[in-house]
């Protein structure tokens, strides 16, 4: 079975510093990882996927995230958080083989940016 | 960007009464869509997964019999929350897939 698992459910950090939000992942065949955000009230809006190309992933907003196989992760970080990047974090991996369309999704970690 | 609309985008109702919401792909067409749902503070959990005129497939533990998917065309899926109850009050988003997932922006049901 897949999975994924997200490390800290809720992390704050201050304006201008270093995000970093967690994801481990379980599979027995390569994932396909993604990270989406979502604002209150509103959808999902995916900011980087991981489809077995480059392990260092750029997403949108300043997002990176980098696959490493040895640690099963998919960790997202940004160098400078804004306050526009509080919301919700969602880490997914798709089910199957390959991207599937059949997202499981982690448990979410809410970001608080402090001024 | 593929555009995926969902209607209505909120929606309240009394107890016992049915519900359908819509999915919709506007510039593409779907081979599959898939139902989440989202209860306040908590993660998506897929519900169904749905193929242009065939029955939906549900996962382990979700009502069939609730939860009517309709896949009439592919560009539109509809989900029924038939004879719904508080405890089906929830945000339910759809995606629409091909080649890979596009999220609606999601319909907050109410059911008092």
């Amino acid at each position: 079975a897949q999975s994924v698992t997200q490390l800290g459910s809720h992390v704050s950090v201050s304006e201008g510093a270093l995000v970093l939000l967690r994801c481990n992942y379980s599979s027995s065949v390569p994932p396909y990882l993604f990270w989406y955000v979502q604002y209150p009230n509103q959808g999902l809006q995916l900011l980087l996927k991981y489809t077995s190309a480059a392990t260092l992933v750029k997403g949108i907003n300043g997002f990176e995230a980098e696959f490493k196989k040895s640690e099963t992760s998919f960790h997202l970080t940004k160098p400078s958080a804004h306050m526009s990047d509080a919301a919700e974090y969602f880490c997914a991996v798709s089910l199957g083989s390959g991207n599937t369309g059949k997202l499981i999704f982690g448990q979410g970690t809410t970001l608080q940016v402090k001024p | 960007g593929a555009v995926v609309s969902q209607h209505p985008s909120w929606v309240i109702c009394k107890s016992g009464t049915s519900v359908k919401i819509e999915c919709r792909s506007l510039d593409f067409q779907a081979t599959t869509m898939f139902w989440y749902r989202q209860f306040p503070k908590q993660s998506l959990m897929l519900m169904a997964t749905s193929n242009e005129g065939s029955k939906a497939t549900y996962e382990q533990g979700v009502e069939k019999d609730k939860f009517l998917i309709n896949h009439a065309s592919l560009t539109l899926s509809t989900l029924t929350v038939t004879s719904a109850h508080p405890e089906d009050s929830s945000f339910y988003i759809c995606s629409a897939f091909w080649r890979e997932q596009f999220f609606g922006p999601g319909t907050r049901l109410t059911v008092l």
